[in-house]
């Protein structure tokens, strides 16, 4: 069954919208959660590293105020993209692994579409 | 910076075929490799971890190796079949739980 889980699947909305994307670990409690983002045809890029009860870690280029991340519990982290434009427009993946474990388990992840 | 490669970017064989899908990191400084699966608007899906001190992992028709030293993972799927039509993704992670940086993938078709 699944490890991670991620809601909601797809999204459209108008520019200038706020989205937010949960992604909860269903089998383990997860202390860090990381999010991607991945264009059409193109691999995974990493945007920043969720850690419970602090502040997420942003990677460079990626804007930490219109990418705000929420990791207040041990099972859910939320990415919500802010005033959202076109070119915001990517599947969203978010995952997960189990402490002093290596394997990452992935989301099945979240399709926006912005308008 | 680490960056990774893989080569072809896109497959396409006849059923029964093996697949040889290479990947390729600059920083040999790793502490592990990962190869997922991708189907069309979906997650990942974990195929194999190869830990840094290890050569290869095998999973049924899947084997992996890793040659840290030249900076090289290759995975070998034997006799395809074309349920394994997907994108396969490598990984290197730099340290134990820590962030992955991604190979562009190589999308493979198998003919039946």
């Amino acid at each position: 069954g699944a490890v991670v889980s991620q809601h909601p699947s797809r999204v459209i909305c108008k520019s200038g919208t706020s989205v937010k994307i949960e992604c909860r670990s269903l089998d383990f409690q997860a202390t860090t959660m990381f999010w991607y983002r991945q264009f059409p045809k193109q691999s995974l890029m990493l945007m920043a590293t969720s850690n419970e009860g602090s502040k997420a870690t942003y990677e460079q280029g990626v804007e930490k105020d219109k990418f705000l991340i929420n990791h207040a519990s041990l099972t859910l982290s939320t990415l919500t993209v802010t005033s959202a434009h076109p070119e915001d427009s990517s599947f969203y993946i978010c995952s997960t692994h189990q402490r002093y474990q290596e394997t990452q388990y992935f989301g099945p992840g979240t399709r926006l579409l912005v308008l | 910076k680490q960056e990774v490669t893989q080569i072809p970017a896109a497959l396409s064989v006849p059923e029964g075929e093996n697949l040889v899908l290479n990947c390729s990191f600059t920083d040999s400084a790793i502490y592990n490799l990962q190869w997922f699966r991708q189907d069309p608007g979906k997650g990942l899906t974990s195929l194999l971890l190869i830990q840094s001190s290890q050569r290869e992992q095998t999973s049924g028709r899947l084997n992996a190796s890793l040659d840290k030293s030249s900076g090289r993972s290759t995975l070998y799927i034997a006799a395809s079949q074309p349920g394994d039509s997907a994108t396969y993704l490598c990984a290197v992670g730099a340290a134990a739980g820590n962030k992955l940086t991604f190979g562009g993938g190589t999308r493979v078709l198998v003919k039946p």
